[in-house]
């Protein structure tokens, strides 16, 4: 039983570049999170979806856009890479219970 | 005022010791809270919920949820090395669909 899948695991980027990180779930469940962790600041929301065809800004959201490719999957886009994505980011599913999550995207922007 | 706040510690424990870890939030309508356990480059994992005030006691574990007073901690018995985490503190609030606010994380040292 996987759970929740981010790929990939690391990621070294130059500022101006894009990528998108990918999050999948097998537990059939219809939110889905990103957020990012910086030292002291704990788990910030970037965008959640509630359910699939639907998404929200959440705390953080500039710089970013998500889509809500199916119920499994939600990716995270970065289109123009700055120094200060650089984090460690975690995508997260749930329905009314508790929030799972993936083992995280290690990102760094140089 | 943050949504969730927490001590951020460091807390120090010896081994065998009881390690309490407080949090409290400001919305008083949050209905479901949770611990999470974060060990350093690692994701956060689920330890306990609590969804109604009392305690709830899992193993060495026990949360205890005051609503009239905005607490929830988090009590762990016999503390082991391994017990050595951030612990986070998480909040669902009345509205929001299912998110949750997290606290900033209590870090936990055990001493052997």
């Amino acid at each position: 039983n996987a759970g929740v899948t981010q790929t990939p695991k690391f990621q070294v980027l130059k500022t101006g570049q894009s990528m998108t990180l990918q999050c999948a779930q097998d537990m059939n469940h219809n939110s889905m999170y990103w957020y990012r962790q910086d030292p002291g600041m704990g788990l910030r929301l970037i965008y959640y979806s509630a359910s699939e065809g639907t998404t929200d800004k959440g705390e953080v959201p500039n710089g970013y856009n998500v889509s809500r490719l199916n119920k499994r999957e939600f990716s995270l886009r970065l289109e123009s890479a700055a120094p200060s994505q650089t984090s460690v980011y975690f995508c997260a599913s749930s329905d009314m219970g508790p929030q799972h999550f993936g083992d995280g995207t290690r990102l760094s922007i140089l | 005022q943050k949504e969730v706040e927490q001590n951020s510690g460091p807390l120090s424990v010896p081994e065998g010791a009881i390690a309490s870890l407080n949090c409290t939030y400001s919305d008083r309508g949050s209905q479901s809270f949770f611990w999470y356990r974060q060990y350093s480059g690692k994701s956060p994992e689920l330890i306990m919920f609590i969804y109604s005030n009392g305690d709830k006691e899992d193993g060495r574990f026990t949360a205890q949820l005051n609503k009239a007073s905005q607490y929830v901690s988090l009590l762990i018995r016999d503390s082991q090395p391994s017990d050595s985490a951030t612990y986070l503190c998480a909040v669902r609030p009345l509205t929001g669909a299912n998110n949750l606010f997290f606290g900033t994380g209590t870090r936990l040292t055990v001493i052997p």
